[in-house]
């Protein structure tokens, strides 16, 4: 398997900044989604990473390294409605993904 | 971005009853969809992939019988669940690839499927 590893829950304080780390155990894959769910809501799409480096959308980076088998999300200037399921996929035409990690925001 | 949708959002039904799931794109073609179930805090797990004109593919373990697929145009995929049962209750969720200038897939706001 690809055996996706990601923390179960993180807290954090509002305006902080937070990474959420996952990695995986397999090399050939398309590319690595990060994507958002609230609950009870299907997930919303946030990042893809196809090569290595750092991929930055407004307060939310992915990042990739292959040779190292990680990627980190990261989620700065942390507002409440961030407090969601963050869940990292390797794409190789299927989408495998991680059990996901639990981010509860804090005021 | 684009739009996916799914029909019902919710259903309750009666055990041994067949409910069918809807999965439409709204603004584009989709030549390939995708199933997923998610039980309470669990991650999504991919039932099968859907391809326009030809069988699903169902992943190691799904009943094939029991979950059908049908694909019939570029937009609309279709998942039946026959005879259901209480075990099958869970939040169905569709998903369509996109290809071309960046990859990703679209998820479907999901159904929630509660049999009694």
């Amino acid at each position: 398997g690809q055996n996706i590893d990601q923390p179960t829950e993180m807290t954090a304080t509002e305006g902080a900044i937070v990474q959420i780390n996952c990695t995986y155990q397999t090399s050939g894959f398309n590319g690595l989604f990060w994507y958002q769910q609230h609950a009870g809501e299907a997930p919303t799409f946030l990042s893809y990473n196809v090569l290595d480096g750092l991929e930055e959308k407004g307060r939310f980076s992915s990042f990739l390294s292959r040779s190292k088998g990680y990627s980190y999300l990261l989620l700065k200037e942390l507002q409440m409605k961030d407090s969601a399921s963050y869940l990292c996929a390797l794409n190789d035409y299927k989408l495998s993904f991680g059990a996901g990690t639990t981010v509860t925001v804090r005021a | 971005g684009a739009v996916v949708s799914q029909h019902p959002s919710w259903v309750i039904c009666k055990s041994g009853t067949s409910v069918k799931i809807e999965c439409r794109s709204l603004d584009f073609q989709a030549t390939t969809m995708f199933w997923y179930r998610q039980f309470p805090k669990q991650s999504l797990m991919l039932m099968a992939t859907s391809n326009e004109g030809s069988k699903a593919t169902y992943e190691q373990g799904v009943e094939k019988d029991k979950f059908l697929i049908n694909h019939a145009s570029l937009t609309l995929s279709t998942l039946t669940v026959t005879s259901a049962h209480p075990e099958d209750s869970s939040f169905y969720i569709c998903s369509a690839r996109v290809t071309g200038r960046q990859e990703t897939q679209y998820f479907g706001p999901g159904t929630r499927l509660l049999v009694l």
